[in-house]
């Protein structure tokens, strides 16, 4: 079966920079997506089409690809960004990672 | 703007029959798929499949395939996902996601549904 790879968590101080991976086979061919959950809320989805922004989505998150990798980069990060982060693609059939934790402390 | 209501909790005895409704406003219905996404417990997410709202038919992942049924009421705007037979396994929170060009960009609040005797 497909996997997308994420790390379980990552730590970051607020103002800096976070940097949210995704592997997978033949990634680098598929559009990838990324949705942000809060405890106790649906999905958000915050990057598309693997580097754009809907409406609505501070400008602090970017998409970006290299090789089978996909990151979501969240710059100067706030507090009110701590949550799990998923990444999604399509692969014949959707697949999602397994989730970020992200804590801003 | 765009919103999807779903119905909600549900607390069934395994065995059972639940069916959990998705009401759709703000856009033209039929012109963008319904997904369906699964989260249990403490997990993560887990695509369930998706209903095409201008003809019908479904699609369900493996996995999702006997026990689910993705149904439409189109002259209500809503979707349904109902399942049969269920299991302690199947408690979780359903979501329904409106698709645009491959991308889930509106999403119902979920609804829990909890399998206990």
């Amino acid at each position: 079966s497909y996997d997308l790879t994420q790390a379980p968590s990552l730590s970051v101080s607020p103002g800096q920079t976070a940097s949210i991976t995704c592997s997978g086979d033949k990634l680098g061919d598929r559009f990838v997506y990324w949705f942000q959950q809060k405890t106790g809320q649906s999905p958000l989805l915050v990057i598309y089409h693997s580097i754009k922004r809907p409406s609505g989505i501070p400008e602090r998150f970017s998409g970006s690809k290299s090789g089978n990798t996909a990151t979501l980069t969240i710059r100067g990060t706030q507090a009110m960004d701590e949550a799990v982060y998923y990444c999604q693609a399509w692969t014949g059939t959707v697949i999602f990672g397994g989730g970020t934790k992200v804590t801003v402390l | 703007q765009v919103q999807l209501v779903q119905s909600g909790s549900e607390l069934k005895k395994p065995g059972a029959s639940v069916k959990v409704s998705c009401k759709a406003s703000g856009y033209i219905f039929t012109k963008y798929a319904v997904n369906w996404v699964r989260q249990a417990p403490g997990q993560g997410l887990e695509w369930m499949g998706w209903i095409n709202t201008n003809s019908g038919d479904p699609t369900y992942a493996q996995g999702f395939r006997g026990r689910y049924v993705f149904s439409l009421d189109t002259s209500v705007n809503t979707a349904y996902l109902e399942i049969t037979s269920l299991k302690s396994e199947d408690t979780a929170v359903y979501y329904c996601a409106r698709e645009e060009s491959g991308a889930y960009d509106n999403w119902g609040q979920g609804t829990l549904v909890s399998v206990t005797s």
